[in-house]
């Protein structure tokens, strides 16, 4: 198995709901990444789990809140999400930190 | 200085001619390189890595790396419409947190037919 599946495909949410989003991986990797990107524009970092340990945050505000709960899984919880937080959100995984990344199909998140 | 840099384009070719797309990096110590194809609405796909300097082929994809003058390009011979993407330059760099991966900008290529 080389893939990345994320779940859902599409997500519309408003300003005060709770949702996740959640991210597979079954190729041994340690690992797994989210990112935000917005149109025209490149993946930005948001997280880093390398061996189940978040090991960067890049200032991401708290209304975002990862998880990984073992190491094929990774999590984004999302509340209290504003309109400008629409993008699609992918995530990543990679042997380690030192290696390619491969890339799931990506969460279209709406705000509303 | 961004740490890695990309021109954005747009950059038009017509089919069947080479597409040249490049890519510069700030810092030296960097060991790995990668490019990634993807299409409106889709997510990244990684197309060709390369770790030593030269050129590493793969069917009509060519990755230059010249870790000298901190330069990486990828060329696609033969370019077809299919090929009209955005390629996103990424470059793994040694910052104090460890390694973390950097993407260019990208550049937006459409090949007409």
């Amino acid at each position: 198995d080389t893939e990345v599946t994320q779940t859902p495909k599409h997500l519309v949410m408003g300003m005060t709901n709770k949702k996740s989003l959640k991210c597979e991986q079954h190729m041994g990797h340690r690992a797994m990444y989210w990112y935000k990107q917005k149109a025209k524009k490149p993946p930005e970092l948001m997280f880093v789990y390398s061996y189940e340990k978040l090991s960067i945050n890049e200032s991401v505000p708290s209304r975002f809140s990862p998880e990984c709960p073992n190491s094929s899984l990774l999590n984004l919880h999302l509340h209290a999400l504003q309109p400008e937080d629409s993008a699609l959100y992918l995530c990543a995984s990679s042997q380690d930190r030192y290696n390619e990344q491969f890339f799931g199909p990506g969460t279209r998140l709406t705000v509303l | 200085q961004k740490e890695v840099e990309q021109n954005s384009g747009p950059l038009s070719v017509p089919e069947g001619a080479i597409a040249s797309l490049n890519c510069t990096y700030s810092d030296r110590g960097s060991q790995s390189f990668f490019w990634y194809r993807q299409y409106s609405g889709k997510s990244p796909e990684l197309i060709m890595f390369i770790y030593s300097n030269g050129d590493k082929e793969d069917g009509r994809f060519t990755a230059q790396l010249n870790k000298a003058s901190q330069y990486v390009s990828l060329l696609i011979r033969d370019s077809q419409p299919s090929d009209s993407a955005t390629y996103l330059c990424a470059v793994i760099l040694m910052v104090p947190t460890g390694n973390q991966f950097y993407f260019g900008t990208g550049t937006s290529l459409t090949v007409i037919p």
